[in-house]
Formats: structure tokens, C-alpha cells, sequence
């Protein structure tokens, strides 16, 4: 079955960097878009970016620009995202989400089960 | 940037009609698609493109897009479809998350 597992919480200063991953199993991991999207503590759900495992290209939204990478491992069926120079308002759930490709965009039809990264001084 | 305006909140009756509206300029004109997400849960997707049900969405979820708005109706509605609901679409290869609405059950 379909499976994007992500990887623990994480806790870091403002200024820092992390890493969070994704590992996706049970399908071709080189067909599917990964994208990323994140909510704060009571918020809404906020779309970050987009990686093709395939040919690792990547589209940013325009709050990631500069601060979020996306990258990939296609030897593990990984998908990573780097954010840097972290801010207390980076405080959030980070989840992973497969995109289907429809005419003018994806819809997600499975998701990583969260992760929260915890801005603290 | 492109918007999606959801109410907050929605109160429905156990087994009665919710309806869930999210407006955005020219909406109709692009695909719209909803998730439901339950306290501490990832979200699910409940429909696709404006009207499509994913396999295992119970039936008594239906969406309808057109003009400005995009709308959620969940008929016959159950005590488990108390969540929060999000609608989403594409605009410039941008994805776009509405405000988001809680749905109780009452």
C-alpha cells in the first residue's frame, strides 16, 4: 500500500536550519510529484513547493522562495525538505502529500502523517 | 496573490444538510478540490476535480463548482464528519488553500 513516512520532531533556534524527510513506498516513486505543505498551530494549510522525484526539478511558492529546498533521493524513494534560517513563525506541521496530475494542477491523494518543527530561543 | 474565502464555521444537525462555500475570483473557472481534516490528523481528500468522489468517500459528499464559488455539501450528515474542511485550487501553478471551515455537528 501507498506509504509516505516522515521523520520526527524537531526542534531548533531561530537562525537554524532542518531537514525534514519523507520516504515514500508501495508505488513508483519516480511517477508522482511530492509536495509540501505546512500549518501552524491552529491555522490553515499552506502549499510550500514541489519536487519531481523524476528529473528533480522543483516550483517554489512565493513564501519559500530563498528559504526552502526540496531535494531527492531516488536510491531510497526520499524526499527531503531543507528550511533555512529559521523564524519563530516557521513553527508548524510540515506534511509530505503525493500530487496527482490533473489539467492546471495536482490534487493530493496521500499524505505523510506530519512533522513538527518547533521554533524555540 | 489569489484568495479562497471559507466561513469559519458551519453548524449542521445530525442527518441534516452542510453546505460549505469558498469563494475566489473567477473560481469556477478553474478545478477545485476539498479535504477534510480531523483533529491531529492528515488531511483526506473527499473530492477532485469540482465533483469527483475518491474510491472509499462515502456518497453523501458531493461538490458543485461555478461563477465565483465552489461548494461543499455533505448530505445526511454524520456525527464522524465533524472536522475541519479545505478547499484548494491552482492558480499560476501555485497551489492555493482556502481559509478553511469547522464543521460541527450538532
Amino acid at each position: 500500500q501507498v506509504q509516505l513516512v516522515q521523520s520526527g520532531a524537531e526542534v531548533r533556534k531561530p537562525g537554524a536550519s532542518v531537514k525534514v524527510s519523507c520516504k515514500a513506498s508501495g508505488y513508483s516513486f519516480s511517477g508522482y510529484y511530492i509536495h509540501w505543505v505546512r500549518q501552524a498551530p491552529g491555522q490553515g494549510l499552506e502549499w510550500m513547493g514541489l519536487i519531481n522525484p523524476n528529473s528533480g526539478g522543483t516550483n517554489y511558492a512565493q513564501m519559500s522562495q530563498g528559504r526552502v529546498t526540496l531535494t531527492r533521493d531516488t536510491s531510497t524513494s526520499t524526499v527531503y525538505m531543507d528550511l533555512s534560517r529559521l523564524r519563530f513563525d516557521d513553527t508548524a506541521v510540515y506534511y509530505c502529500a503525493r500530487g496527482i496530475q490533473a489539467s492546471g494542477g495536482w490534487w493530493f491523494d496521500y499524505w505523510g502523517q506530519g512533522t513538527l518543527v518547533t521554533v524555540s530561543s | 496573490s489569489y484568495e479562497l474565502t471559507q466561513p469559519p464555521s458551519v453548524s449542521v444537525s445530525l442527518g441534516q444538510t452542510a453546505s460549505i462555500t469558498c469563494s475566489g475570483d473567477n473560481l469556477g473557472d478553474k478545478y477545485v478540490y476539498w479535504y477534510q481534516q480531523r483533529p491531529g490528523q492528515s488531511p483526506v481528500l473527499v473530492i477532485y476535480q469540482d465533483t469527483l468522489r475518491p474510491s472509499g468517500i462515502p456518497e453523501r459528499f458531493s461538490g458543485s463548482n461555478s461563477g465565483n464559488t465552489a461548494t461543499l455539501t455533505i448530505s445526511g450528515t454524520q456525527a464522524m464528519d465533524e472536522a475541519d474542511y479545505y478547499c484548494q485550487a491552482w492558480d499560476r501553478s501555485t497551489g492555493v488553500f482556502g481559509t478553511g471551515t469547522k464543521v460541527t455537528v450538532l
